[in-house]
């Protein structure tokens, strides 16, 4: 089957604007996670859905990122105002269960978002 | 000190050897660890989970673990140039929805 799919790909925008990044999790995945990774560092930790709630959101590095599952399917991650230290790479990953020791998390492609 | 910690290499191996990658952690309650791989420009891929302590073994790939040491490592035979990547090390919070990673090993697998 279809694995975690992220679009766009590549997303560049201007410092102060305003952007969504979007997550399509393997069907039938309750849990969705999203990470930041920098270059040369490995992905850190953002938000966790189980479900449509977000169960953990202590990852958000300020009030600028939020992040929503309504359906309890499909995410968008959302920054507010950019900032150029925003630029990374922004990885989804699902897993069948949250909140398990055996919990496997499989990620998406990723998006680039470049702020310039 | 880093809660994951993994020499950022490279690690150079010829073709056909076994390479071995190393990882410590802080946490004395995780129960679950992982390896990703991670090819340049792409995504984590995960290559293998280990939960107790000892070896496993998946193809090629040896993922070994030792909660005691908070010491887990991921042995490679016959390594591959399809190999060379950064190998990224994890482990699952106590609440199960979390994964802490490491900064990764870069690989280089030399025909």
């Amino acid at each position: 089957g279809a694995g975690v799919s992220q679009t766009p790909s590549n997303k560049v925008t201007e410092k102060g604007k305003y952007v969504e990044l979007r997550c399509d999790p393997i069907s039938g995945h309750t849990a969705l996670y999203w990470y930041r990774q920098s270059l040369g560092q490995g992905p850190e930790f953002l938000i966790y859905f189980q479900g449509t709630g977000a169960a953990d959101d202590s990852g958000l590095p300020n009030d600028r990122f939020f992040a929503v599952r309504p359906e309890g399917s499909v995410s968008t991650l959302k920054i507010q105002r950019t900032e150029r230290g925003d630029s990374a790479m922004y990885l989804c990953a699902s897993s069948s269960t949250g909140l398990a020791a055996y919990n496997e998390q499989f990620f998406g492609p990723g998006t680039r978002l470049t702020v310039l | 000190q880093k809660e994951v910690e993994q020499n950022s290499g490279p690690l150079s191996v010829p073709e056909g050897a076994i390479a071995s990658l190393n990882c410590t952690y802080s946490d004395r309650v995780s129960q679950s660890f992982f390896w990703y791989r991670q090819y340049s420009g792409k995504s984590p891929e995960l290559i293998m989970s280990i939960y107790s302590n000892g070896d496993k073994e998946d193809g090629r790939f040896t993922a070994q673990l030792n909660k005691a040491s908070q010491y887990v490592s991921l042995l490679i035979r016959d390594s591959q140039p399809s190999d060379s990547a950064t190998y990224l090390c994890a482990f699952l919070n106590n609440a199960g929805n979390m994964l802490t990673f490491g900064g990764g090993t870069r690989l280089m697998v030399k025909p």
